[in-house]
């Protein structure tokens, strides 16, 4: 079983709309969690951490299910700007150690 | 504060010769990682080094991948013999030494091509 799932997309969008993203992780002792985004023929870079009350930075908002292990991102209001991969992230240990999943590839259509 | 430095971007080789990668990390950060990452997937673990010490090198093809990191700070990364599906970017990133919560900084990858 794979440290890390999420549904690949591509998730196809009209601007303005909302779309949310889920993501399993195997290891219910896991410690931290992240959203990275990641631009065609670019590196990975951090969205946001998550955390376990659930956290948000303007039209996006992260939540964490520590009982059904899996971690969520939602986007309010999609801008153009928003098209790229959005990797979940899981560090399963207290040893900075990353699980990248697949990613989940969103498309923002005028 | 300068980000994590790899090199070359892009290398293309044929099959059965060897290639070497050079990642120099955010200064100060203790921790430092290759991921490999293939086209359409996420970045998967090769190896990740506590300074000089290897944490884990679990899915690294030993058998013609190695590392190395002398000195606690630069690190190479070298695939002797390389095969077609070694194809990928290969992506250094480096993290400050903490128990949790820190994130991961990412180079900007070497794009590799095996013919």
């Amino acid at each position: 079983r794979k440290e890390v799932e999420q549904d690949p997309g591509p998730f196809n969008v009209p601007e303005g709309a909302t779309v949310a993203f889920n993501c399993t992780y195997s290891n219910s002792a896991s410690q931290s969690f992240f959203w990275y985004r990641q631009d065609c023929r670019k590196e990975p870079k951090l969205l946001m951490s998550v955390y376990s009350s659930g956290n948000e930075d303007g039209r996006f908002t992260a939540q964490l299910n520590r009982a059904s292990q899996y971690i969520s991102l939602l986007i309010r209001d999609s801008k153009l700007s928003d098209s790229a991969t959005y990797l979940c992230v899981v560090n399963p240990s207290n040893f900075n150690k990353f699980y990248f999943g697949s990613g989940t590839k969103l498309n923002v259509k005028p | 504060e300068a980000g994590v430095a790899q090199s070359p971007r892009y290398k293309i080789i044929e099959k059965r010769q060897s290639v070497a990668f050079w990642c120099n990390p955010i200064s100060g950060h203790a921790t430092l990682y290759w991921y490999q990452q293939i086209l359409g997937q996420g970045p998967k673990l090769l190896i990740q080094f506590q300074n000089n010490g290897v944490v884990d090198d679990s899915q690294l093809p030993k058998d013609r991948f190695s590392a190395e990191r002398l000195k606690g700070v630069d690190s190479t990364l070298k695939i002797q013999p390389a095969k077609l599906e070694d194809s990928a970017v290969y992506l250094c990133a480096s993290s400050p030494l903490q128990t949790k919560g820190t994130e991961a900084f990412f180079g900007q990858g070497t794009r590799l091509t095996v013919v």
